[in-house]
């Protein structure tokens, strides 16, 4: 398995800002993914992130509003950009060992 | 449109009894399928993986699979309280014989196991 860590743990933000989520895995992994919670709904992908190439957004999620960044096999962030209440959720960080996802303890988003 | 669904909840049952949790997928090549749990405010947590028709069992949990029906399910014996949480199915198809493919959850079932 792997253990994950994801900064912040969670956040109030004001309408029109930004935020950058950060994971950190404690082994190197290829395949990072950054996945949305809305409240009482089930995980939607929101894109994946290999080390060294671009971010792979999954349909419905842009670039501009979702940036990924993912400089070494251990690190990812994830910014939120011009947030609206509709954005809030909590936010999940993924790395596949082997053939399995393993989940980092998420970061819960408010934006009023 | 790959899509997974799992049986509508929530499901309630007594300690001690078998709680059945399903799911059934659209894609016939999906070869990887998964079960999470997932504690209010928690992040999901893995407690099975099953790659081959029939079952897999792990303590109180047994996971099985039908490639035929399309279906995989999971069984919890001698449920207890602590096992109330949301059940996700999670589902992935490799691409081109390769480890990696998107894993496609369904909604998920809320089980709540009275003492």
């Amino acid at each position: 398995s792997a253990v994950i860590s994801q900064k912040p743990s969670r956040d109030i933000c004001q309408r029109g800002t930004s935020l950058t989520i950060q994971c950190q895995v404690d082994s190197q992994v290829t395949m990072m993914f950054w996945y949305r919670q809305q409240p009482g709904q089930s995980l939607t992908l929101i894109a994946t992130a290999n080390q060294g190439s671009e971010a792979t957004y999954e349909s419905g999620f842009v670039i501009d509003k979702f940036p990924i960044s993912r400089p070494n096999l251990t690190f990812s962030t994830l910014t939120v950009s011009n947030m609206s209440p509709e954005d809030s959720s909590i936010y999940l960080c993924s790395v596949q060992v082997r053939d399995t996802q393993y989940f980092g303890p998420g970061t819960r988003l408010t934006v009023l | 449109q790959k899509e997974v669904e799992q049986n509508s909840g929530p499901l309630s049952v007594p300690e001690g009894a078998i709680a059945s949790l399903n799911c059934t997928y659209s894609d016939r090549g999906s070869q990887s399928f998964f079960w999470y749990r997932q504690y209010s405010g928690k992040s999901p947590e893995l407690i099975m993986s099953i790659y081959s028709n029939g079952d897999k069992e792990d303590g109180r949990f047994t996971a099985q699979l039908n490639k035929a029906s399309q279906y995989v399910s999971l069984l919890i014996r001698d449920s207890q309280p602590s096992d109330s949480a949301t059940y996700l199915c999670a589902v992935k198809f490799n691409a081109g014989g390769t480890s990696y493919g998107k894993l496609t959850f369904g909604q998920g079932t809320i089980l709540t196991v009275h003492p």
